[in-house]
């Protein structure tokens, strides 16, 4: 079946570090790959998603690139600040429409200091 | 952007009882809705999906008997978790996926401890 598998956290970094936090795939088809961004306190929020091969998705400067041939999709930020400082989830759905399910990795905390 | 209510953020009950938990998407309509359990340090596991109008689908080694599903309209959906045990205890999460952006959202959880 699908899985996602991503790093362990937590990952604590200064601000204005560079940040990835890795996340590869196990899928039988050619799935859509998101990232999902979680507060404190908050529900889970799109942070930006992919949906071929090569695609890149952006948002909030966080970046991650489709990579079918290591089926990755690692997310990058140049410059981290401390409000980044979240849970962030990785996800594949095999479908292209929000009535499809996620599978989800287990998550990897991010904690950015002043 | 879209937003999804869960009510209650917090339950405490005694084992035996039965909890229902609901699910709301507060301006758009969802068809599809998708109830998750996730455990500490876990990642989210997939419980089942809710269409409304019609029946679950339940994941392999989800009772669907234990956890009732009711997708009565096309912004609420509710869990119940009947004669709950402590072993139910856990964050209960729901998403609500929205046609017109092809995006799920996701309510902020239900944490339920059952003593």
């Amino acid at each position: 079946g699908d899985s996602v598998t991503q790093m362990e956290g937590p990952v604590t970094l200064s601000e204005e570090a560079f940040l990835t936090i890795n996340c590869t795939y196990t899928a039988t088809g050619y799935p859509s790959l998101f990232w999902y961004v979680q507060y404190p306190g908050e529900g889970l929020q799109l942070l930006l998603k992919a949906t071929k091969a090569d695609d890149k998705g952006s948002n909030k400067g966080f970046e991650a690139t489709y990579r079918k041939e290591t089926t990755s999709f690692h997310l990058e930020k140049g410059s981290v600040q401390v409000s980044d400082s979240a849970v962030y989830f990785c996800a594949l759905s095999e479908g292209k429409s929000s009535g499809d399910k996620l599978t989800f990795g287990t998550g990897t905390r991010l904690a950015v200091r002043p | 952007g879209a937003v999804v209510s869960q009510h209650p953020s917090r339950v405490i009950c005694k084992s035996g009882t039965s909890v229902k938990i609901e699910c709301r998407s507060l301006d758009f309509q969802a068809t599809t809705m998708f109830w998750y359990r996730q455990f500490p340090k876990q990642s989210l596991m997939l419980m089942a999906t809710s269409n409304e109008g019609s029946k679950a689908t339940y994941e392999q080694g989800v009772e669907k008997d234990k956890f009732l599903i009711n997708h009565a309209s096309l912004t609420l959906s509710t869990l119940t978790v009947t004669s709950a045990h402590p072993e139910d205890s856990s964050f209960y999460i729901c998403s609500a996926g929205s046609a017109s952006t092809d995006t799920q959202y996701f309510g902020p959880g239900t944490r339920l401890t059952v003593l």
